[in-house]
């Protein structure tokens, strides 16, 4: 298997059980939140995002919630299955004082054992 | 379908040698950008592109040399002055460069040392 992911933190949840995978971003100013999903061997995939004017957002199965008092992000999934297993790691963008390009800053993540 | 490839999925080099990644997208994206991922921890900028014919450093470029001749094509090379070269590799595309825009990813190159 790939390497990917060795000594992260890990969140064991049973199959059919809701999850919530937590983020702690960086700078206060950032104002773009993604959440991706990488499984081993592959590239991350794109989740869900949500915008610094929201606090929450919800696609199919999974819900994004924005605390921007204590910096916070996390990732809900309802009804996790097997195939919800992989790494979840966020990712933070600030709008630069002097303009030009503003990259995405990646966490470390959270791998996410489902179990049957 | 659209995406983005990366070839080859594995990649070996000797000491001294120079190694090309290769990255094509056919999501008509203006910016295309390079990250390397080492375990445990979160993606590094290695180098991003906004448009064809140009593209910009990022935090780690340092050994690493890229260019931008057509739109959907990305390679970048790791030279031999990379002296830590074992990484996955991952190729990114988005709309626009920065924004509030997701970024794509392909499926990575592992690279290691022979």
């Amino acid at each position: 298997g790939e390497s990917v992911g060795l000594h992260l933190p890990t969140l064991s949840v049973q199959e059919g059980d809701n999850s919530i995978i937590n983020c702690a971003y960086s700078n206060s100013a950032s104002d773009y939140f993604i959440w991706y999903k990488q499984e081993s061997g592959k590239g991350p995939q794109f989740i869900i995002d949500i915008r610094s004017n929201m606090d929450k957002r919800q696609g199919q199965r999974v819900t994004v919630l924005l605390n921007k008092t204590v910096k916070h992000l996390s990732l809900q999934i309802a009804a996790t299955q097997p195939g919800d297993s992989a790494v979840y790691f966020c990712a933070e963008t600030y709008p630069l004082i002097s303009g030009g390009y503003n990259k995405l800053i990646f966490g470390a993540g959270t791998r996410l054992a489902v179990h049957p | 379908d659209g995406g983005i490839t990366q070839s080859p999925k594995y990649l070996f080099r000797k000491e001294g040698q120079n190694v090309t990644l290769s990255c094509e997208q056919n999501l008509n994206h203006d910016a295309m950008y390079w990250y390397r991922q080492d375990p445990g921890q979160g993606l590094r900028l290695i180098y991003y592109s906004q448009i064809v014919n140009d593209f910009q450093k990022g935090d780690i470029a340092e050994g690493y040399s890229v260019s931008r001749e057509k739109k959907e094509s990305f390679p970048l090379t790791v030279t031999s002055a990379q002296k830590n070269p074992t990484a996955f590799y991952l190729c990114a595309s988005s709309i626009l460069a920065g924004g509030k825009q997701p970024q794509h990813f392909g499926d990575g190159t592992r690279l290691s040392i022979l």
